[in-house]
């Protein structure tokens, strides 16, 4: 099984300050990495796909970036609603493992 | 818009069984593959269970394997999840989850989720 492991496990940032996260694999997946955010009490919203590619309504301060085992989420200058816990997950060995990073919380400095 | 509402999920004995269903809408159910992903209290992201758009390919986790089971009902736009002999370590939020990529086995990545339903395993 291929582990993800993120870090920092958490963030302090104030806003409008960059921040970036980071997402190792213990294998490579190549670009097959998804990041997500989780406000609390709310289901994941998918941020990123293919490593570097925005989903749907993503704002541009979002960017992903990485290839192999190594891959970071920047988010370039934080807004208020941007305070969350990020989530990476790959993809690579679909079927049939699909695995989660621990997560990465952004808080308010 | 996509919508994906989960119900089922409860209070249950070690032991016991329960199913949760996922009704969806605002998207061709029937095209796509779909997913459930839980979140134990305070935890992170852990991928439960896979069934292709047509119900014919399945996958587990191991942590699941021969304990629940994946269904659909393409007319109903409902999915499903069966699970026996729960064990305390099932406790937690269980979500159904979209497949971003259309037919075959998609990419295995998810664009939706429902708001999730909360399993407790307790005596």
């Amino acid at each position: 099984e291929i582990v993800m492991t993120q870090s920092p496990a958490t963030l302090s940032v104030s806003p409008g300050e960059r921040a970036t996260l980071s997402c190792r694999a213990s294998q490579s997946v190549s670009s097959n990495l998804a990041w997500y955010q989780q406000k609390p009490g709310q289901a994941p919203r998918l941020l990123i796909y293919g490593a570097s590619t925005r989903a749907t309504g993503i704002p541009a301060r979002f960017s992903g970036s990485g290839s192999g085992t190594e891959f970071t989420l920047t988010i370039s200058s934080l807004q208020s609603e941007d305070f969350a816990v990020y989530y990476c997950q790959q993809y690579n060995n679909w079927p049939p493992s699909l695995t989660f990073g621990g997560g990465t919380k952004v808080e308010i400095k | 818009q996509v919508q994906l509402v989960e119900s089922g999920g409860g209070v249950v004995q070690p032991g016991g069984s329960l199913r949760l269903s996922c009704a969806a809408s605002g998207f061709t159910f029937s095209s796509y593959g779909m997913h459930w992903v839980r979140q134990a209290p305070g935890k992170g992201l852990e991928w439960v269970a896979f069934i292709r758009y047509d119900g014919s390919n399945k996958y587990y986790a191991d942590s699941v394997k021969g304990r629940f089971t994946i269904s659909r009902d393409n007319s109903k736009n409902t999915l499903y999840l069966q699970m026996n002999s729960l064990r305390a370590e099932d406790t937690a939020v269980y979500y159904c989850a979209k497949e971003r990529s259309s037919g075959w086995l998609g990419r295995g990545y998810f664009d939706y989720w429902g708001q999730g339903t909360l399993v407790t395993v307790s005596s």
